[in-house]
């Protein structure tokens, strides 16, 4: 089984910060792995997938990146309405799994 | 609009069935994959199983295989989740979403389902 090591698991931060989330994977994932936002009582929202492709309608301030076994989702200027908590998801022949979650506050 | 709309709240007891549905349009069904995911109380999101709707193709997460089945109904483009037996470790928030490229691009608001004596 692919194991997924997601970090921090909670950050705080300020408006206007550069914020980075890591996902990293046991093994290579080429670049299925997903990036998804859920803010309290709401359902998840895609951000990113295949790594580094932003979902339409997501702003440019997100963005993914991949180096070998680790992705990364980075926020480029904290906007009031991203603390939320963060999830990196992997998807292999037909099966999934979801990073354990990174929460971020203020 | 792609849309999927999900059956309400549900209240129930150790040991009874449960069936909850996830009713799609907007798009054309048979052709993507649609994923459960669990998210117990305050806790992370689980992956639960996919259904290719076209053939009926169902993939489960090994723990969740024996726990619940999975199924389509292509007449009314609804994909069902059924548990045959609650525990009270089932109490959930449940979603469905449309399996894009390797991701769910498109969710329902959830099924809160909660098991309680």
């Amino acid at each position: 089984d692919i194991q997924l090591t997601q970090s921090p698991s909670s950050l705080s931060a300020s408006v206007g910060d550069r914020v980075t989330i890591t996902c990293r994977a046991s093994q290579s994932l080429s670049r299925w792995l997903a990036w998804y936002q859920q803010k309290s009582g709401e359902a998840p929202n895609l951000l990113i997938y295949k790594g580094v492709i932003l979902e339409s309608g997501v702003p440019s301030r997100f963005s993914g990146s991949v180096s070998g076994t680790e992705f990364t989702l980075t926020i480029s200027s904290l906007q009031p309405d991203d603390f939320a908590t963060y999830y990196c998801q992997y998807y292999k022949e037909f099966l999934g799994t979801f990073g354990q979650g990174t929460k971020l506050d203020i | 609009e792609v849309q999927l709309v999900q059956s309400g709240a549900e209240v129930k007891r150790p040991g009874e069935s449960l069936r909850i549905s996830c009713q799609a349009s907007g798009y054309n069904f048979t052709n993507f994959w649609i994923g459960w995911v669990r998210q117990m109380p305050g806790q992370g999101l689980e992956w639960m199983a996919i259904i290719y709707p076209g053939d009926s193709d169902t993939r489960y997460t090994p723990s969740f295989q024996h726990q619940i089945s999975v199924s389509v109904d292509k007449s009314i483009r609804t994909v069902s989740l059924q548990w045959w037996s609650l525990k009270t470790s089932d109490t959930a928030m449940y979603y469905c979403a449309i399996l894009g490229a390797g991701a769910f691009d498109v969710w329902g608001r959830g099924t809160l389902v909660t098991v309680s004596s």
